[in-house]
């Protein structure tokens, strides 16, 4: 089916590992979206990026980067993972940055930082 | 930046019609509504969006008040698969504070069979 694939879908990491959460779409969007998710919390947008070669930060964008590596494919990088970085985090991507469309969202990474 | 409200939970009943509101008394003329939500252990997932006019797709139905100062989604009937968080989102397609999609905590659905 088309979609969102997001890798891994579980992890465990030690305090100051690092590691990349990884977000590919098949449906020829333009624009991709991490969004992190706590407890009981709606989403907040981390990183996004509107269309190929281009990234901008969102509402939460500290301890992360983000590589627009082609099109399809959106990676998320904790550098010194924290425990204030424990979350469930979903990628999603939309047609245009702009516009009415809606998202299509990925089944989330449950990151836990112990 | 325009904002919306819902209630915190809503339950119903299995096969009897839902209707959950949102009021959004700041919308701005090009603040589109939309509608997601999100079943336990899953990403949001996209519902009906709409601008002025009523919308109707194969998930639901959107009523807009006449001011566009509210709304109200319609599930026909509910089913044990729609107990989900639903979010209501204000979209500014031109670009405008608005234009990312901003959630908020959501109405959680809970259908009783």
């Amino acid at each position: 089916n088309a979609g969102v694939t997001q890798t891994p879908k579980f992890q465990v990491l030690k305090t100051g590992q690092s590691m990349t959460l990884q977000c590919a779409q098949d449906m020829n969007h333009n624009s991709m979206y991490w969004y992190r998710q706590d407890p009981g919390m709606g989403l907040r947008l981390i990183y996004y990026s509107a269309s190929e070669g281009t990234t901008d930060k969102g509402e939460v964008p500290n301890g992360y980067n983000v590589s627009r590596l082609n099109k399809r494919e959106f990676s998320l990088r904790l550098e010194s993972a924290a425990p204030s970085q424990t979350s469930v985090y979903f990628c999603a991507s939309s047609e245009v940055w702009t516009g009415p469309y809606g998202y299509t969202f990925g089944s989330g990474t449950r990151l836990t930082v112990v | 930046d325009a904002k919306t409200t819902q209630p915190n939970s809503m339950e119903s009943n299995e096969e009897e019609p839902v209707h959950l509101p949102c009021n959004h008394s700041t919308i701005s003329g090009t603040d589109y509504i939309h509608w997601y939500r999100q079943l336990p252990s899953q990403g949001p997932e996209y519902v009906i969006h709409g601008l002025t006019s009523n919308v109707n797709n194969r998930m639901a139905s959107l009523a807009i008040a006449e001011d566009r100062k509210s709304s109200t989604l319609i599930l026909h009937r509910a089913t044990l698969r729609d107990a989900a968080v639903y979010y209501c989102i204000l979209r500014d397609v031109s670009g405008g504070s608005n234009y990312k999609l901003t959630f908020g905590k959501g109405t959680l659905l809970t259908v009783n069979p």
